[in-house]
């Protein structure tokens, strides 16, 4: 059964950089017809989607955090990861990793983890 | 961005009701919708996906369809474990997203 798992630095202060990792097991990231993905949901319950990345390391960004994201991914770690820069209080939420099917579809999510953005 | 419209926002039901739970796509979006079910403190698990196709292992009480824009979500008879949040996805157009949630409660 495969499981992701996001991990990270613990709580980011404005204007640093948020760091997370998600760590694939029981399945290869390698996989063809698979999208890697990060999603977020802020403390109001709202879920935004923030961007995915396929096996080849082609990305599709939220256009709202374009401009501050890097998604990138590590075959050899069976990992991927997120970086998203300049961050606000606007970007506390909890943010979760996900495999995509090539539908679009997340069949499988991390457990989640809680950013907290704060002086 | 695709917006979507879910409603009701909130909803009380007894075990055994049936319940529709109903997003409105703002553009054709062919199909590409999925409905999620959130318990507190977990990850979202997907129930429905390609607006009618049951995800394995779901029971088949969950059934979803599609009218143009419009996508329903019914749980034909609820069981206990039914009362969570319930979210719709588009999928069809990045960047994917989400209808603002259903809370399924007990009456």
């Amino acid at each position: 059964q495969m499981q992701l798992q996001e991990s990270g630095p613990g709580p980011v202060k404005p204007s640093q950089t948020l760091s997370l990792t998600c760590s694939v097991s029981g399945g290869s990231i390698s996989s063809g017809g698979f999208y890697w993905s990060w999603i977020r949901q802020f403390p109001g319950m709202g879920l935004e989607w923030i961007g995915y990345i396929y096996q080849n390391g082609n990305t599709y960004y939220n256009p709202s955090l374009k401009s501050r994201l890097n998604i990138t991914i590590d075959r050899s770690e069976n990992q991927f990861s997120l970086k998203l820069s300049s961050v606000t209080a606007a970007d506390t939420a909890m943010y979760y990793c996900a495999r995509d099917t090539r539908g679009g579809y997340s069949d499988f999510w991390g457990q989640g983890i809680l950013v907290t953005v704060s002086s | 961005d695709i917006q979507m419209t879910q409603s009701p926002s909130s909803l009380s039901a007894s075990v055994g009701d049936r319940v529709t739970i109903t997003c409105r796509a703002s553009q054709p979006i062919s199909g590409y919708l999925s409905w999620y079910q959130q318990k507190p403190g977990k990850a979202p698990k997907l129930l429905i996906y390609a607006a009618s196709s049951l995800h394995s292992g779901v029971p088949s009480r969950f059934s979803g369809s599609e009218s143009g824009t419009d996508f329903t979500l019914t749980i034909s008879s609820l069981e206990p474990g039914d009362f969570a949040t319930y979210f719709c996805q588009q999928s069809y157009n990045t960047p994917h997203t989400f209808g603002q949630g259903t809370k399924l409660e007990i009456k």
